[in-house]
């Protein structure tokens, strides 16, 4: 089974922080994604990647950046966390096939607080 | 613009009663579908996809979902539901293989006894 584990379920933060939000699949996926998940807008994608070192923009980049050093492991940063980076943040890993066709495989989410 | 739209955000079904979940996109062609799940305090889980073909597809957990181009929609349905499927219901759309995916807001099933 493919496994995507995020490194926290749960994660408080103050305002002007630098936060990292770690993310690791098990499966030797080509894809990852990083998407935010709020009450009544469903989820959002931020940024995804393709290959290792390679990132593109989502629907709503602002605020955030992403790190991909290695292939099974895709980073989120907020350079400085405000509050209404305040979410669930989701992560994912697909095959690589097509982003369009392929299954995505979800992390159990992190729920970020900004004080 | 692209949408995905879900018009019902909570639907409350009694257990063993049918379920039918609504989606709606705005493509020109048909794009590619997909129904996931998320259960409480957990990731999302693909129930199932439609690319081409047969527009009844069956998918995980006895469900089904019908594709219908006139009425540009993607419904999911379950003939008898169980206490288990209480969870957010998400229908996403791609427009092509190479496009990320739009996810609907979601609609949260509640089931009672």
């Amino acid at each position: 089974d493919v496994k995507v584990t995020q490194s926290s379920r749960y994660l408080v933060k103050r305002t002007g922080e630098k936060v990292f939000l770690e993310c690791v699949q098990d499966m030797d996926h080509e894809n990852m994604f990083w998407y935010r998940q709020d009450p009544g807008l469903g989820l959002r994608l931020i940024y995804f990647s393709y290959d290792v070192k390679m990132k593109e923009k989502g629907d709503i980049p602002e605020g955030y950046s992403v790190s991909r050093e290695k292939k099974e492991r895709f980073s989120l940063i907020l350079e400085s966390a405000s509050t209404n980076q305040t979410s669930m943040y989701l992560c994912a890993s697909s095959l690589g096939q097509g982003v369009g066709t392929d299954t995505q495989y979800f992390g159990p989410g992190t729920r970020l607080t900004v004080l | 613009a692209q949408s995905v739209t879900q018009p019902d955000i909570h639907i409350t079904v009694s257990e063993g009663a049918s379920l039918e979940l609504r989606c709606n996109y705005s493509y020109g062609a048909t794009p590619y579908l997909f129904w996931y799940v998320q259960s409480p305090g957990q990731g999302l889980q693909l129930l199932l996809k439609y690319f081409s073909g047969d527009t009844l597809v069956q998918g995980i957990k006895g469900f089904e979902a019908e594709f219908k181009r006139s009425q540009s929609s993607f419904n999911l349905r379950k003939p008898s539901v169980h206490w288990s499927d209480a969870a957010e219901y998400f229908c996403a759309v791609a427009p092509t293989g190479y496009s990320t995916l739009t996810f609907g807001k979601g609609t949260m099933l509640l089931v009672s006894p």
